[in-house]
């Protein structure tokens, strides 16, 4: 089944702390995404990989650095957490391959509050 | 510049009713993509439907299907015969068709409760 995992699901941080988002998907899919969700503005996308090495930034890439060590996992760095940061991640996964329009599927989220 | 908007921020329907959420999008270019996706009051997003802009047909999945009117870009979900496990947070997203970009643009949502 395919499957995305996010870890931790909840963290709390502090400020000027360094926090690091991980995910993991089994589905074998070439590209990786981070988005955080917050009231008022939906879904916004951080970062993204094509596949292992690989890293782009989305359309709110500052403050957050990410990395693809491997096909299964997308990390996302918050090298000095802010108050600012505070919000929900998902990470999601899908697949260009020969139907590049596949509807990415997304992990369960991690709540993160920077105090 | 790509935008998908949602204007209904909440709706409520009767169970076993039948709903249709809008979504209007923006783009230049000619062929997109357009998906539906739910979240769950648990946070939990899963997708729901997908239409391709050069598709004429709506498409259907189980009890949720599409009313596409590309001069209109519009892509409303109609869910028919609504039950309470359908109260959730529904999304609208497009996807522009451009090769090595990859983002998808979402709308901020409609609220949906069904009430017994």
């Amino acid at each position: 089944e395919a499957a995305v995992t996010q870890s931790p699901r909840n963290k709390v941080a502090v400020t000027g702390g360094k926090v690091t988002l991980s995910c993991n998907q089994t589905n074998n899919h070439n590209n990786m995404y981070w988005y955080r969700q917050d009231t008022g503005h939906g879904l916004r996308l951080i970062h993204y990989s094509y596949g292992a090495g690989s890293t782009e930034k989305g359309d709110i890439p500052d403050g957050y650095k990410a990395s693809r060590p491997s096909q299964e996992n997308f990390s996302l760095i918050l090298e000095l957490a802010t108050p600012s940061q505070t919000s929900v991640y998902f990470c999601a996964s899908g697949d260009a391959g020969t139907d590049n329009n596949q509807a990415p599927l997304f992990g369960e989220g991690t709540r993160l509050s920077v105090l | 510049a790509q935008k998908v908007t949602q204007t209904q921020t909440s709706i409520s329907v009767m169970e076993k009713t039948t709903v249709t959420m809008d979504c209007v999008y923006e783009t230049q270019d000619s062929s997109y993509f357009l998906f539906w996706y739910k979240q769950t009051a648990s946070g939990e997003i899963v997708f729901l439907i997908r239409q391709d802009s050069y598709k004429k047909e709506n498409a259907t999945v189980g009890h949720y299907s599409l009313n596409f009117q590309k001069p209109k870009s519009s892509i409303g979900l109609i869910i028919t015969a609504t039950q309470i496990e359908d109260s959730a947070v529904y999304f609208c997203a497009m996807r522009p068709p451009r090769t090595g970009y990859q983002n998808f643009y979402f709308g901020k949502g409609t609220s949906l409760t069904v009430i017994p």
